[in-house]
């Protein structure tokens, strides 16, 4: 079945730093989304990709799905402590079901 | 305001026991889902619906059931047979499948 990868697993950065998370599908996607979940709260919708090679920006974060619909990456600049959390990536293939990654657990140090 | 309300927030229940979790939502959705979250991993599905009286099983649905007689209404019934039921409990909808979906506050339940 459809597997999503996603790396790293943790990242500590000190505020003001960036970060990047990386997401790997086994199988082409139709799209790609990716979460954020606040420590002890509930994952909440940041953004969805659908075209090849597409990259979206939100502010601070950038967001990208790759050439192959089987990759994607979303990188935030000058990290602050308000974006501490975990970043989900989710992908929707040709099984019609959206596949979550591992996350990966963002903690920005002062 | 529009949203997915899931209750309780906080459950215990002793071993052997069924217990059912609500999930209702407001916001005219079609497609309702049940995740399962384990500490430090990521969610797994476990049943969804794409329409009213219609669902289907997702990854891990053996020793759960659920039911969508309501367009609102998706509640999950963890049963007796689920070897390992303590977890996070998240609901969620979306206007239809694969697009961007909304969460509920969750259900930690604990089985002791």
């Amino acid at each position: 079945g459809q597997q999503v990868m996603q790396i790293p697993q943790y990242q500590h950065v000190q505020e003001g730093e960036d970060f990047t998370t990386y997401c790997n599908s086994s199988t082409t996607l139709s799209n790609i989304q990716w979460y954020k979940q606040r420590p002890g709260g509930h994952p909440v919708f940041l953004i969805q990709l659908v075209k090849s090679g597409e990259v979206k920006k939100q502010k601070r974060l950038t967001f990208q799905f790759g050439e192959a619909k089987k990759n994607s990456s979303l990188h935030i600049t000058a990290t602050q402590t308000t974006d501490v959390g975990t970043y989900f990536c989710a992908g929707f293939g040709s099984a019609r079901q959206l596949t979550f990654g591992s996350g990966t657990q963002l903690t920005v140090l002062p | 305001d529009g949203g997915i309300t899931q209750s309780p927030k906080y459950l215990f229940r002793k071993e052997g026991q069924n217990v059912t979790l609500s999930c209702e939502q407001n916001l005219n959705h079609d497609a309702m889902y049940w995740y399962r979250q384990d500490p430090g991993q990521g969610l797994r599905l476990i049943y969804y619906s794409q329409i009213v009286n219609d669902f289907q099983k997702g990854d891990i649905a053996e020793g759960y059931s659920v039911s969508r007689e309501k367009k609102e209404s998706f509640p999950l019934t963890v049963t007796s047979a689920q070897k390992n039921p303590t977890a996070f409990y998240l609901c969620a909808s979306s206007v239809s499948t694969g697009i961007g979906y909304t969460f509920g506050s969750g259900t930690r339940l604990t089985v002791v």
